[in-house]
């Protein structure tokens, strides 16, 4: 599976949009790049993945540049509730579920 | 969404004894169930792939005899902490993933292990 690139970490007003980035530049054409966060002292939370759309559900939407080689998870209303490790993952339908959690991007929004 | 549950929470038990936490799938049937470990500050570490009817796949560095997991049904499996030691303590996740070609993977709320 390829591997991922995150800012350790990033703030964010409450309301305002979290735009979080992610380089994964040697990813292969049958990757998937999924989102997943960890509120603190809890699971891993799925949130949203895409082959190379852009996607959007009711957490978040998902941005993946044209070349595939990176991605941003926007928070449309970031919320104090938002604030977590965020993990962007890229893993293949050929290699077995398992994820391969990076160090993720911890986002703290303020008040 | 699906739901994976977790039991205990929260164990702390004494060197040398052994803990056994459990892992369910609560509304879907789980062909396959994971197992992680997260020390403090770090990310989540794989442990063991666990297939319904079939014996673990361990991950590299991870000693089978000493974490035992037995996934006997597709809503449950097990994580036992053999003859347990402080550098055990950490926080255990499991995972289970339906199988159904979504490759998804839904999360239990983890389990805090504290070792004296």
């Amino acid at each position: 599976d390829a591997k991922t690139t995150q800012p350790p970490s990033m703030d964010c007003a409450e309301g305002r949009a979290a735009n979080l980035p992610c380089n994964h530049s040697t990813i292969s054409g049958n990757e998937y790049v999924y989102w997943y966060r960890q509120i603190h002292s809890q699971g891993p939370q799925y949130i949203i993945h895409g082959l190379k759309n852009n996607e959007t559900n009711e957490m978040a939407s998902l941005i993946i540049t044209e070349d595939r080689k990176s991605s941003t998870l926007i928070l449309p209303h970031a919320t104090l509730r938002d604030t977590a490790v965020y993990y962007c993952i890229v893993k293949g339908s050929n290699s077995g579920y398992a994820l391969n959690f990076g160090k993720g991007t911890s986002l703290l929004v303020t008040p | 969404g699906a739901v994976v549950s977790q039991h205990p929470s929260r164990v702390i038990c004494k060197s040398g004894t052994s803990v056994k936490i459990e892992c369910r799938s609560l509304d879907f049937q789980a062909t396959t169930m994971f197992w992680y470990r997260q020390f403090p500050k770090q990310s989540l570490m794989l442990m063991a792939t666990s297939n319904e009817g079939s014996k673990a796949t361990y991950e590299q560095g991870v000693e089978k005899d000493k974490f035992l997991i037995n996934h006997a049904s597709l809503t449950l499996s097990t994580l036992t902490v053999t003859s347990a030691h402080p550098e055990d303590s950490s926080f255990y996740i499991c995972s289970a993933s339906p199988g159904d070609g979504s490759y998804e993977q839904y999360f239990g709320p983890g389990t805090r292990l504290t070792v004296t």
